[in-house]
């Protein structure tokens, strides 16, 4: 059984900084790419990075340069490092495992399915 | 970056009751769409992937439609449990989106 566990969330300062982590079981962890998504209080969901198989990585415009994403396949880890921490990067943030695979023909399908429960980023003074 | 509207915002309903909810994309995402539900302190559930493919232990009342710009996330006969939230997103291209959301409520 899949099976993401987030942690690392907390009460954090503006500017500050926060890792999140990630543990993954029940799939091969390497075989697939991964991604953050948060949601803000009583708000939808945004899509935060996503890493490759290969640690290709990409951002939304919101995090760029301020969040890297990162994974440990032998320990079965991802990672997300936030620096200079914003009130507006308060969320639940989520992992989710990225399928994206062979369909027929030549088509490729994609989507997120399975995510962890999420821990809370509260960013205040 | 590609823009996904959801209509409507607030859907309420009745057990019974067959709802469409519509999601359009800001330009061609061919069938990289996804639906999401999600409850109340949960994180979302895949229901619907490639447009018009049923997640595995789906309901079959659940089903999706369209291409290209316009998609639509039909549930033929709502269930006590259907009342949710219910997302689109794209997976044409980075940065991938989500809709705005769709809250379904039981009239």
């Amino acid at each position: 059984e899949v099976h993401l566990l987030e942690s690392g969330g907390d009460l954090i300062q503006p500017g500050g900084s926060l890792r999140l982590s990630c543990a993954g079981s029940g799939f091969t962890f390497s075989a697939f790419a991964m991604v953050w998504v948060r949601q803000a209080p009583g708000r939808g969901l945004e899509w935060v990075s996503a890493i490759a198989t290969d640690h290709d990585t990409n951002y939304a415009d919101s995090v760029k340069g301020r969040f890297t994403i990162s994974r440990d396949n032998s320990k079965n880890m991802l990672y997300l490092q936030m620096n200079s921490l914003r009130a507006e990067d308060s969320a639940v943030y989520y992992c989710a495992k990225y399928t994206g695979r062979a369909a027929s023909g030549s088509q490729r399908v994609y989507y997120f399915d399975y995510w962890g429960q999420g821990t809370l980023v509260t960013v205040s003074s | 970056d590609i823009q996904l509207t959801q209509s409507p915002s607030f859907l309420s309903a009745s057990v019974g009751d067959r709802v469409t909810i519509t999601c359009r994309a800001s330009q061609g995402i061919r069938s990289h769409l996804a639906w999401y539900q999600q409850k109340p302190g949960k994180a979302p559930n895949l229901l619907i992937y490639a447009a018009s493919s049923l997640q595995s232990g789906v309901p079959s009342r659940f089903s999706g439609s369209g291409s290209g710009t316009e998609f639509t996330l039909t549930v033929s006969s709502l269930q006590p449990e259907d009342f949710a939230t219910y997302y689109c997103q794209q997976l044409s291209s980075y940065p991938i989106t989500f809709g705005q959301g769709t809250r379904l409520e039981i009239k």
